[in-house]
């Protein structure tokens, strides 16, 4: 079936550094989410990307939607301590379904 | 406005008990979800509802069981609980099917 893939799984990082992540899958999608789960909350949509090579920015947050529509990218820019947590990506498949990835944790050292 | 809330927040129960657990929504939206989240494995879709009176099976349905007789609400029921079932469960609503889903702040179950 349809399966996303994080990397990396866990990342731990200086404060002020920039953080990259990706998300990949074998499948084609048309919707691109990424979602942040603060420690003990359930997640929150962070930013969403509906076209090939779409770039979006939320703040420090800049995601892109792959030019094959096989993966997305999300990077935070001098990453603070409240950035800590996990990150989701999520695509909305042609059944009108939406499928999470693994998440990439990510913790900031102070 | 609460939005979605779920309750209990944490679970303690023993294997073979029935657990019930509540996800409410002030939002009207169409469709419920529930998720369990175990270290791994990320999210795993259990049920989701489409309306009232309309749910589907998701990724990992077996042990559990959920109705939905009101639009507000989608209790998830372990009829008897095993320790495999230990994890965080999150109730999530959208207004449609592939819509941005809003997470509540989930329940952390143990069981015994």
């Amino acid at each position: 079936g349809q399966q996303l893939n994080q990397s990396p799984q866990s990342m731990f990082i200086q404060e002020g550094e920039d953080v990259s992540m990706n998300c990949t899958s074998s499948s084609i999608f048309n919707t691109w989410l990424w979602y942040k789960q603060d420690p003990g909350e359930g997640p929150v949509l962070l930013i969403a990307l509906y076209k090939a090579g779409e770039l979006t920015s939320n703040g420090r947050l800049t995601a892109q939607f792959g030019i094959t529509r096989k993966d997305s990218f999300l990077n935070i820019s001098a990453s603070i301590p409240s950035d800590v947590g996990i990150y989701f990506c999520a695509a909305k498949t042609s059944y009108d379904k939406v499928i999470f990835g693994p998440g990439t944790s990510l913790s900031v050292i102070p | 406005d609460a939005g979605i809330t779920q309750s209990p927040r944490y679970k303690i129960t023993e294997t073979g008990r029935q657990v019930t657990l509540m996800c409410h929504q002030t939002w009207s939206h169409s469709y419920m979800f529930w998720y369990r989240q175990d270290l791994g494995h990320g999210l795993r879709l259990i049920y989701y509802s489409a309306a009232a009176d309309i749910t589907d099976k998701g990724e990992v349905p077996d042990g559990y069981v959920v109705s939905r007789s009101k639009t507000e609400n989608f209790p998830l029921t372990l009829e008897s609980a095993t320790r495999s079932q230990t994890s965080v469960y999150f109730c999530a609503t959208s207004w449609g099917a592939g819509d941005t889903q809003y997470f509540g702040p989930g329940t952390r179950l143990t069981v015994l």
